[in-house]
């Protein structure tokens, strides 16, 4: 199957600071990327849905000035976390779609905020 | 996309099949259902997904009941390393998460 990175895999920020993570497709290009944030011993949650070179559509609840999402080309996307503070600390997953309708999932980022 | 229920745990023999099953009544014609499985600490995995004929691949069997309902992911020879959560989705759209079902593989 095709493959998506993360990176960093983890991170530990101070709070009020912030924080980029990326997600690439490695093998394909990806006409739209997810993210998605996980807490513990709970299941994913879609938090928005980025098309390449179009502003990204964020679920309800989730605030777009917080969570800044760029999706500059067909294998990149980045999930800026800015002012973080602790109770962003989570598991944030990046996914992308093919051409075919298929989505791949990345390894994930655990993202501590102290 | 319709909602899915499983159930929350299960337990399985290593060494025997692992039937994990999935309600979607209200899947309506065009929504594919979807298995993806989850390790601890790691992003899904994609298992196998079907629109209404079963499906098989190397890692499991899915099993769509004629009226699409309900489906029934089958691990044939459980191992340790298939403890995991696992969601069944059903989508056309968006790829959105249930709570799934913890499968335990036992020695």
């Amino acid at each position: 199957g095709a493959v998506v990175s993360q990176h960093p895999s983890w991170v530990i920020c101070k709070s009020g600071t912030s924080v980029k993570i990326e997600c690439r497709s490695l093998d394909f290009q990806a006409t739209t990327m997810f993210w998605y944030r996980q807490f513990p011993k709970q299941s994913l949650m879609l938090m928005a849905t980025s098309n390449e070179g179009s502003k990204a559509t964020y679920e309800q609840g989730v605030e777009k000035d917080k969570f800044l999402i760029n999706h500059a080309s067909l294998t990149l996307s980045t999930l800026t976390v800015t002012s973080a503070h602790p109770e962003d600390s989570s598991f944030y997953i990046c996914s992308a779609k093919t051409r075919m309708d298929e989505q791949y999932f990345g390894p994930g980022t655990r993202l501590t905020v102290t | 996309d319709a909602k899915t229920t499983q159930p929350p745990s299960m337990d399985c023999a290593e060494g025997r099949a692992a039937n994990l099953p999935c309600n979607h009544s209200t899947i309506s014609g065009n929504e594919y259902v979807y298995w993806y499985r989850q390790i601890h600490s790691q992003g899904p995995q994609y298992i196998i997904h079907g629109l209404k004929n079963n499906e098989t691949n190397e890692m499991a069997s899915l099993i769509i009941t004629e009226d699409r309902k309900s489906s029934t992911l089958i691990l044939p020879h459980a191992t340790l390393r298939d403890t995991a959560v696992y969601y069944c989705i059903v989508r056309v759209g968006d790829m959105r998460f249930g709570a799934g079902t913890r499968l335990t593989v036992k020695p």
